[in-house]
């Protein structure tokens, strides 16, 4: 059971540079979530998914979009990178109970260095 | 909006010993839950312990348990028998009932477990 799958795991970039980071479950978990993780700073919502074609913005939004066309993928894209972006990112996924109490499940995480 | 505190950035302790990570949060909401999460040097995200907020009784793992107080708002976590492989930064996180899975990390705290 492989759970939520990152890749990559490291990565550098140029200003100016796009990519996109990947995310994978396999739990067939209805929520998924992108965070990046600044040192001092906590994890801070990207962008979530509720289900399949639907997304939304979290707290940190700007550079960054997202789609769901599957259950399974939730990626994150950087259209033009910049060096502020250099954080580790972390991917979640969890059931959407209804209550708000399923665990999120996360990641290895994926460290992006925008030179 | 919600807010999650955790006012010790770094915390140490000796093996064997124990330890509590304090944590408080803000909330309208009346239900709601709470999360204490471990990231170890690998950099992956454990979930350690959760906590429903409608329920009194504090939550217990092992070794971990946490001090629930609603009205206070606090929600802390104590490591009993420290043990070398409890060095980690630990995040404190909030999530609301009702259909939203978003969780509110706090900054963390770094505890270090010596020999």
């Amino acid at each position: 059971n492989a759970g939520v799958t990152q890749t990559p795991k490291f990565q550098v970039l140029k200003t100016g540079q796009s990519m996109t980071l990947q995310c994978a479950q396999d739990m067939n978990h209805e929520y998924m979530s992108w965070y990046r993780q600044d040192p001092g700073m906590g994890l801070r919502l990207i962008h979530y998914s509720v289900g399949a074609g639907i997304t939304d913005q979290g707290e940190v939004p700007n550079g960054y979009n997202v789609s769901r066309s599957t259950t399974e993928d939730f990626p994150l894209r950087l259209l033009s990178a910049a060096p502020s972006q250099t954080s580790v990112y972390f991917c979640a996924s969890s059931y959407s109970s209804g209550t708000g109490g399923s665990p999120q499940h996360f990641g290895d995480g994926t460290r992006l260095s925008i030179l | 909006a919600q807010t999650v505190t955790q006012s010790q950035p770094e915390m140490s302790v000796q093996e064997a010993e124990t330890v509590t990570l304090s944590c408080t949060y803000d909330t309208s909401e009346n239900n709601y839950y709470l999360f204490w999460y471990k990231q170890p040097p690998s950099r992956q995200m454990i979930l350690v312990i959760r906590q429903e907020a409608y329920k009194q009784q504090n939550a217990t793992e092992n070794r971990f348990s946490v001090n629930f107080q609603k009205a206070a708002k606090s929600f802390s976590l104590k490591i009993s028998d420290s043990q070398l492989g409890d060095t980690a930064m630990y995040f404190c996180a909030s999530k609301t009932q009702g259909g939203s899975e978003k969780l509110v990390f706090g900054k963390g705290t770094k505890l270090t477990v010596n020999p």
